[in-house]
């Protein structure tokens, strides 16, 4: 499988359900990144968590990281219908910082009025 | 909020044919990247740019591609001799301090090849 692979890789709830989405990757990594691609435009930034790190919220997201099962998983909770998009993971792996995201194949959220 | 710029939304060009997508960085960020996404495909870097100089570039970027800087505001990706293949999204993005800080994406030129 390739770096960054998110399940499942779509996914339909009713609104105000919880969504969880998952994503695995390879490689030792600096940090791990969520990003939302809503159709036709281009990604949103939703949070960073580090290496170091192994939980972190912001506002109705959740992020965890597990750096030994390489694994992270994005908890949206209460969704709502403005939160139907895709969903992808990005790692950091550079050694300097500056360099490239590797992003998942990503999850597509349906969220059901 | 700043936000990132991309012109055109949608560029319409003959197979062979040279085009030059553009985008406008938020102001402050020193990181510049271009990445691109074939429909239905996870997104894929391009290429890095930092300090006036490429930093990184994948195994897509080739001779065909080229980026520049040419003033303080405007990032600029150069295709050549297009293909079919070509046809994708590109996006690009900047940040304020690499890949350990959040990456500020425009929304895409949509690039078909005829």
């Amino acid at each position: 499988s390739q770096q960054g692979e998110e399940d499942p890789q779509a996914l339909s709830i009713q609104e105000g359900e919880n969504a969880t989405m998952n994503c695995s990757y390879k490689t030792s990594i600096n940090n791990l990144q969520w990003y939302r691609q809503n159709s036709g435009r281009g990604l949103v930034h939703l949070i960073l968590i580090r290496s170091n790190e192994r939980e972190k919220h912001s506002g109705r997201l959740r992020v965890t990281l597990d750096t030994s099962k390489k694994s992270s998983s994005l908890l949206i909770t209460a969704s709502r219908a403005a939160d139907t998009a895709s969903y992808f993971c990005a790692t950091d792996e550079s050694d300097f910082g500056n360099e490239k995201l590797t992003f998942g194949t990503g999850t597509r959220l349906t969220i059901i009025p | 909020e700043p936000e990132v710029t991309q012109t055109p939304s949608h560029q319409v060009t003959q197979m062979g044919q040279e085009v030059i997508l553009r985008c406008v960085p938020i102001s402050n960020h020193l990181y510049f990247y271009w990445y691109r996404q074939i429909l239905g495909q996870k997104v894929e870097f391009l290429v890095s740019f930092y300090n006036n100089e490429i930093s990184e570039k994948s195994e897509i970027f080739d001779d065909q591609f080229s980026v520049e800087r040419p003033d303080g505001s405007n990032f600029t990706l150069k295709i050549r001799s297009t293909k079919l293949e070509d046809s994708a999204m590109y996006f690009c993005a900047s940040s304020e301090a690499g890949a350990r800080q959040p990456q500020h994406f425009g929304d895409g030129t949509r690039l078909s090849i005829l």
